[in-house]
């Protein structure tokens, strides 16, 4: 059974840090592309980043361009989001959502973890 | 951007009944659209991918259908574990966008 578990969440103030991580089981982690997506609260989705499974290619959306990093670490089956100089307006539910093998859109996704950036 | 447009906001509906949603692009998006379902609490599931296409083991009362700017996500009878909020997709272009939405709520 494929499960994507996120971890990481939690409140911190404007301008701090935060690592989200993703833990991968039930399928080959090392052959699928894997995206974050954000969701504020009671508003829509957002995508947030990209990476390929490989981890050579990286995309990221305009609004945490600079601020955020996503890595993986296949050997770990797991997925990162490392965030800096957050803002009040990245708090949100953030989900870790695995791209399909033959269908290129979101196809698993995990239970999200909670972001609240105030002081 | 290309900017995804859904309609109605809200949909108020009874079991039993068809629910047509909307989802419209700003710019075409070929076939390059997917549909999402969220409950309350939950993380969205894929429905429909490709504008058409169902995903492993969605029920086949879920249909998509449309290309280009115009899409259309119809429920041909709607069972209680329907309503909720859904979300359409595209990836036709970067960056990745999400519709803002439309609530399926009972009537």
């Amino acid at each position: 059974e494929v499960q994507l578990v996120e971890s990481g969440g939690g409140l911190v103030q404007p301008g701090g840090s935060l690592r989200l991580s993703c833990a991968a089981s039930g399928f080959t982690f090392s052959s699928y592309e894997m995206n974050w997506v954000r969701q504020a609260p009671g508003k829509g989705l957002e995508w947030v980043s990209y990476i390929s499974s490989s981890g050579s290619t990286i995309y990221y959306a305009d609004s945490v361009k600079g601020r955020f990093t996503i890595s993986r670490d296949n050997a770990k089956n797991s997925l990162y989001l490392q965030m800096n100089s957050l803002r009040a307006e990245d708090t949100a539910v953030y989900y870790c959502a695995r791209e399909g093998a033959t269908v290129a859109y979101f196809d698993y996704w995990g239970q999200g973890t909670l972001v609240t950036v105030s002081s | 951007e290309i900017v995804l447009t859904q309609s109605p906001a809200t949909l108020s509906l009874s079991p039993g009944e068809r629910a047509t949603l909307s989802c419209r692009a700003s710019q075409s998006v070929s076939s390059y659209l997917a549909w999402y379902q969220q409950k309350p609490g939950q993380a969205p599931r894929l429905l429909i991918y490709d504008a058409s296409n169902r995903a492993t083991g969605i029920p086949a009362r879920f249909s998509g259908s449309g290309s280009g700017t115009d899409f259309t996500l119809t429920i041909s009878s709607l069972e209680p574990e329907d309503f909720a909020v859904y979300y359409c997709q595209q990836r036709s272009n970067w960056p990745d966008t999400f519709g803002q939405g439309t609530r399926l709520e009972i009537k």
